[in-house]
This record gives C-alpha cells, structure tokens and sequence, in this order.
C-alpha cells in the first residue's frame, strides 16, 4: 500500500502562503493524490486532488514533483480560519486511507 | 446540494442498548462510507457500501451492522458496544468508488459508550 509522510504540525501567519509538504514515495502511476481538512471535531472536507499535473481551484493549489514522489499544497493566503488537520492521501485501490497529517495553526 | 447529514449529533448509549446512526445524502452518489475516527487520531475506515452492495469489512467486530436501505441511506446499528467504541462515527458518499471522485463527510455522530 502506498503511505504518506507529513510533518506532524507547521505554524503559518495570517495572510501568508501555507506550504504543506507530503512524501509519497511509493505511490503507483495511476494513484492520486488527495488533500483533505478537519476543523476541530467537524467531518473532513475535501480540498483539491491530482494525477500528474499541477492543479488549483478557488481552495489552494496542489504541486506535483515531476517523479510524482511528494506534493504540496500551498494555501494562497491563511487565514485562522483554515487551522486545522490537514490530510495527504494517495489513493489504495479505490478507498482512502487516512494517515496522522500535519495540524496547521494559523498565527495572528 | 453537496451535503451530507448525520443523526444524531450525539448519543450516549450503555452496554446493553441498541440504536442506530443514520446516515443520507442527495447527491446521487452509489458509494457510501463509514469511518471511525478516535481522538486525536485519523478517521479509519469500517464499511464501505457500492451501488447499495456491502463492499468493504475492514475486520469490524459484530456489534456494529452496516445497513443501506436505498441508494440514499446508510445506517450503521449498534449493539452490546464497549465504552472503547466511544469515537466520533463519520460518513460519507462519493459519486463511485472507483476513479477520481472525492468523498464528501457529514458532520459525525459523537458516541459515548457507558
């Protein structure tokens, strides 16, 4: 099974880029990779997914190494209301599995 | 309409009870989740339910029985639990299992097992 590598927490000030880092060693050629969220006690929230390509919707961006061996997701300007748990998650077969992700606080 | 909701919020139930958590979406999705998350912990996943067929048992014990009535309802229904079955119980949809599709959480029942 492919797994992540997250770091267990990063700090950010508000109205900076976030960089989440996420290493993805094992993946397979046709496995995406996901990004999730979890505020405090509240479901996850999907935030964008990728193959190959960069890709960016109206939540963050996510960048793709060229060898498809890590990822990041960069979160254009933090606010505090995007601390959270956030998720890499490279699909196994067709279901997720959730590993420890990086607890993001976004400072004032 | 991407939502998915949860009853109940919360639950305390004791050792001997029975109940049921519920689950619906109305987003035309065919696969439907069921994870636990404790504290601190990520969510793991327990059941997962493709055009209404159960596909996934992740080893979960007996006392918890996954049911999907229709293509817009999962239940999960819980007897003779422990209190170490306390967690916060997530579900989700996606349009299918397979390929690209993101899964959309509802907000999660809070258990308390006594």
């Amino acid at each position: 099974d492919a797994k992540t590598t997250q770091p267990p927490s990063m700090d950010c000030a508000e109205g900076r880029a976030a960089n989440l880092p996420c290493n993805h060693s094992t993946i397979s050629g046709n496995e995406y990779v996901y990004w999730y969220r979890q505020i405090h006690s509240q479901g996850p929230q999907y935030i964008i997914h990728g193959l190959k390509n960069n890709e960016t919707n109206e939540m963050a961006s996510l960048i793709i190494t060229e060898d498809r061996k890590s990822s990041t997701l960069i979160l254009p300007h933090a606010t505090l209301r995007d601390t959270a748990v956030y998720y890499c998650i490279v699909r196994v077969a067709y279901d997720m599995r959730f590993g420890a992700g990086t607890r993001l606080t976004v400072k004032p | 309409d991407t939502e998915v909701t949860q009853t109940p919020k919360h639950l305390v139930m004791g050792m001997t009870n029975k109940k049921s958590l519920k689950c619906e979406q109305h987003m035309g999705h065919r696969a439907m989740y069921w994870y636990k998350q404790k504290a601190k912990k990520p969510p793991e996943l327990m059941f997962v339910y493709s055009y209404e067929k159960l596909s996934i048992n992740e080893s979960v014990p007996s006392r918890f029985s996954p049911e999907c009535p229709n293509s817009s309802l999962l239940n999960l229904h819980l007897h003779a639990l422990q209190p170490e079955d306390s967690a916060l119980y997530l579900c989700a949809s996606s349009q299918d299992r397979g390929g690209a599709h993101e899964q959309y959480f509802g907000p999660g029942t809070r258990l308390t097992v006594t």
